[in-house]
């Protein structure tokens, strides 16, 4: 396993589009991450899974997004009716730990970069 | 609250230079940690280290060391010796129940 795989790697779309990200993790990690990352600025949080259950999400996310990891492996995130104030990295990252333990070492797959016109 | 001051930019230094990447966090939590992650041009985040807040103690890996004060709630890290292939953007983080509070990152770019 080379590591957490994520696409696509660039997605352009015109604004109030449907978009819809991959990401694969390392396969016995139960632990993944999604965060947003803007230009000149440190990831954001926006959700984390353990296993198939989505157990915390960011205020800061709007309705608009919603994130499933449905069998425990791989996990979508889709962003409904996208904004020009969408467009960032979209990062997710896996880890491995006991559930109720804090953040362990993560590893970040390479991003989907948003564009929305 | 929960977070965590870069204060410094853009760092630019010729190979072969120390430099010290600063890293001041706000918490109120007694238990925490502390990370720092590095962001190479190709964009993927590395973990570089994970530290809890009962160990005050220095480490050092490498050309890497890394100075936690908790009476300053500092956590700076420190390249001797620097390198081309340091060249990249480091980003120091705190855990906050589960998720990570990330300061905005040092560009750190060595000359050569």
């Amino acid at each position: 396993d080379t590591g957490v795989s994520q696409n696509p790697r660039h997605k352009i779309t015109k604004r109030g589009q449907n978009v819809t990200f991959r990401c694969d993790p390392i396969s016995e990690h139960n632990r993944l991450y999604w965060y947003r990352q803007t230009l000149g600025q440190g990831p954001e949080f926006l959700t984390y899974f353990q296993n198939e259950a989505q157990l915390e999400k960011s205020r800061l996310l709007s309705d608009r997004f919603s994130a499933e990891r449905p069998k425990g492996s791989f996990s979508t995130l889709e962003i409904q009716r996208t904004e020009q104030g969408d467009s960032a990295m979209y990062l997710c990252a896996s880890s491995l730990v006991p559930h109720r333990v804090g953040n362990e070492k993560l590893f970040f797959g390479s991003g989907t970069q948003l564009s929305v016109l | 609250a929960q977070k965590v001051t870069q204060a410094q930019t853009e760092i630019s230094v010729v190979e072969k230079e120390d430099v010290t990447l600063d890293c001041v966090y706000e918490t109120r939590d007694t238990t925490y940690y502390l990370f720092w992650y590095k962001q190479p041009p190709s964009g993927e985040l590395v973990f570089l280290i994970r530290r809890n807040s009962f160990d005050e103690q220095n480490e050092i890996s490498g050309r890497y060391s890394w100075n936690f004060q908790k009476s300053t709630s500092s956590f700076n890290f420190t390249i001797t010796a620097s390198q081309v292939v340091d060249s990249a953007v480091y980003f120091c983080a705190l855990d906050s129940n589960y998720q990570l509070i990330w300061g905005a990152g040092t560009k750190l770019i060595i000359k050569p």
